[in-house]
């Protein structure tokens, strides 16, 4: 089993681009989570989703949009980054109620 | 909001001997979770908690757990060089709002030197 991947890795984006983040599980887990985690912040909840085709809002939703077409991707969409949005993100995943999963991490940079 | 807070912020050691890192939280939990994180990788799960247990042990990890006084505490044992990481408690709200997420604090940042 992969676990949790994320694609991608790395990536630079200027401000105003849009760029999407897939994470993917292979653990047939129904909830998945996106995170991002900054310096001396922990992290934070940016979305969430648990099920299939249902997605919410966590603490830090403004700038990001999410979407769970099947159950093993969570998609996290910027439509259009600023500086603030560079950071650290994270997928997870958890089967309901339960410890979670998470991916390698994607490192993003806006400048 | 940050929900766990974990002190110390940092905490350094020698190799054999034992770390001890707090957790602090401010509403009623259905859990409490901690994960470790190495430098530049994702977050692992270490110990879960519920709200009705007071100590949980896992190979050198001996978590306990008072809701009186709404905290926790992660030791770990006879550490090693391979502990260096971060440390982080996360919460489950029991109130049930929000009883699908984790809120997780800043961490303790533990150094195990060789």
């Amino acid at each position: 089993n992969a676990g949790v991947t994320q694609t991608p890795k790395f990536r630079v984006l200027k401000t105003g681009q849009s760029m999407t983040l897939l994470c993917a599980q292979d653990m047939n887990h129904e909830y998945m989570y996106w995170y991002r985690q900054d310096p001396g912040m922990g992290l934070r909840l940016i979305h969430y989703s648990v099920g299939e085709g249902t997605t919410a809002k966590g603490e830090v939703p403004d700038g990001y949009n999410v979407s769970r077409l099947k159950k093993q991707n969570f998609l996290l969409g910027l439509e259009s980054a600023a500086p603030s949005q560079t950071s650290v993100y994270f997928c997870a995943s958890s089967p309901v109620s339960r410890e979670q999963y998470f991916g390698p991490g994607t490192r993003l940079t806006v400048t | 909001s940050q929900q766990g807070e974990e002190d110390p912020q940092a905490l350094s050691i020698q190799e054999g001997e034992n770390a001890t890192m707090n957790c602090s939280y401010k509403t009623s939990i259905n859990n409490l979770q901690w994960y470790r994180q190495n430098s530049g990788r994702g977050l692992v799960h270490l110990i879960l908690i519920r709200s009705n247990e007071r100590e949980k042990h896992s190979g050198r990890l001996r978590v306990t757990l008072d809701t009186s006084k709404k905290s926790s505490s992660l030791l770990i044992t006879a550490s090693r060089a391979a502990d260096t990481a971060s440390y982080f408690c996360a919460t489950k709200d029991g109130s049930g709002a929000g009883s699908y997420q984790l809120t997780f604090g800043k961490g303790t940042k533990l150094s195990v030197i060789p």
